[in-house]
């Protein structure tokens, strides 16, 4: 069975810093993983998607994700935090094949920015 | 397109009432989702429908809730009766990547 661990419930960094959001899979078969962010009172929007073409995966607010196998791990980062970064992050692996649609969601990382 | 809509944006009921939420998702997504997010629980996925029918219900959390698809453009979640438990925001999310719709946000007194 698929799964995601999203290490860290809270992360916190200054404006320009590097942000860097842990998530480690677990699956059975080749994994589709994703990202998305949910902004206060809003639903969730993906961020970027690794559907295994490039393991290096670009999305959108400038962040980008790598995909190791060797590591389970999709790990999200953003080389300079904006304020506007302030969100909580979901990290979600598809479940079984590619045709369900149906995703495993973790628990959440809550990116706080300081100015 | 407008994206994935849901009615009411926020219900309040008391214990006992029936409440029935809805969605219109994206045309042309062939997947919609319903999903229920608490501080306590997180996200949860309830049911999902695939080309209207029911693909998988064990996240539907008990007899009381049910989902119906009557055809490609809408969808509804009830409860009843509902509970002060049952208080969250439920999301409906469409398509294979699921775009999300902006929840509902259901507070049971």
């Amino acid at each position: 069975a698929q799964s995601v661990t999203q290490l860290g419930s809270h992360v916190s960094v200054s404006e320009g810093a590097l942000v860097l959001l842990r998530c480690n899979y677990s699956s059975s078969v080749p994994p589709y993983l994703f990202w998305y962010v949910q902004y206060p009172n809003q639903g969730l929007q993906l961020l970027l998607k690794y559907t295994s073409a490039a393991t290096l995966v670009k999305g959108i607010n400038g962040f980008e994700a790598e995909f190791k196998k060797s590591e389970t791990s999709f790990h999200l980062t953003k080389p300079s935090a904006h304020m506007s970064d302030a969100a909580e992050y979901f990290c979600a692996v598809m479940h079984g094949s590619s045709n369900t649609g149906k995703l495993i969601f973790g628990q959440g990382t809550t990116l706080q920015v300081k100015p | 397109d407008a994206g994935v809509i849901q009615s009411p944006r926020h219900e309040v009921t008391e214990m006992g009432q029936e409440v029935t939420l809805r969605c219109k998702p994206i045309s042309g997504h062939n997947s919609l989702f319903w999903y229920r997010q608490t501080m306590m629980r997180g996200l949860e996925l309830l049911i999902y429908f695939n080309n209207n029918v029911p693909i998988d219900d064990s996240g539907m959390p008990e007899d009381r809730f049910s989902a119906k698809m009557p055809n490609a453009s809408f969808s509804t979640l009830k409860i009843q009766p509902s509970e002060p438990r049952d208080s969250a925001v439920y999301f409906c999310a469409s398509g294979w990547t699921q775009y999300f719709g902006p929840g509902t946000r259901l507070t049971v007194l």
